[in-house]
């Protein structure tokens, strides 16, 4: 199956630093992929779409100059939390589709992010 | 705008029980459905879908779950829980007519399976 490959899982930074993060499909091309951010015992909050080659389109109330989404190739995307904040702690996820319309979301395995 | 419901934030099965996961749709055209899994500290993995067809869709781990137009529910279900099956699930929708590949998720529901 789709397999999408997140990477650091965890990262730990010091306020003030910015922290990027990586999200790869492995075995098939994504022209988009999807940046959440999930809190505790909360649901998944859609931060931005990412599009191959263009600008990512950010959901309302997501800071873009603060949370920068890089989509240079079809199967990788980036997600720099700039200027990090303790309030910026939390669970990221991206998800990808192969094929788009019927096709479900695969998600990487998320990056827990905490700024200290 | 589309929209999805799960309105048990926990629910708890004793092992060997049916469990059933709650979940409602809102959407202005057809939807897409589907239901998605979480273990901790992990990202989510797909269980199941509903596009078209048989209302009863058959998924991952012994999961299914019934489409009911009419009712606009989706929930999910299993004949006999395992302790393994403890987790959170999501159910999603996406609307056909938004023509985007954007899902909204459910709060969620933790299931509990008691030994």
């Amino acid at each position: 199956g789709a397999v999408v490959s997140q990477h650091p899982s965890w990262v730990i930074c010091k306020s003030g630093t910015s922290v990027k993060i990586e999200c790869r499909s492995l075995d098939f091309q994504a022209t988009t992929m999807f940046w959440y951010r999930q809190f505790p015992k909360q649901s998944l909050m859609l931060m931005a779409t990412s599009n191959e080659g263009s600008k990512a389109t950010y959901e309302q109330g997501v800071e873009k100059d603060k949370f920068l989404i890089n989509h240079a190739s079809l199967t990788l995307s980036t997600l720099t939390v700039t200027s990090a904040h303790p309030e910026d702690s939390s669970f990221y996820i991206c998800s990808a589709s192969g094929t788009g319309g019927v096709s479900p979301l695969h998600f990487g395995n998320g990056t827990r992010l905490t700024v200290t | 705008a589309q929209s999805v419901a799960q309105p048990e934030d926990q629910v708890n099965v004793a092992e060997g029980n049916p469990l059933t996961v709650k979940c409602t749709y809102s959407v202005s055209g057809n939807p897409y459905l589907f239901w998605y899994v979480q273990y901790p500290n992990r990202g989510l993995q797909f269980l199941l879908k509903y596009i078209t067809g048989d209302n009863l869709v058959k998924g991952s781990y012994g999961f299914e779950a019934e489409f009911n137009k009419s009712q606009t529910s989706f929930h999910l279900k299993k004949p006999s829980a395992l302790v393994s099956d403890s987790a959170l699930y999501f159910c999603a929708v996406r609307d056909i007519m938004a023509g985007n590949e954007k899902l909204t998720f459910g709060t969620g529901t933790r299931l509990t399976i008691i030994p």
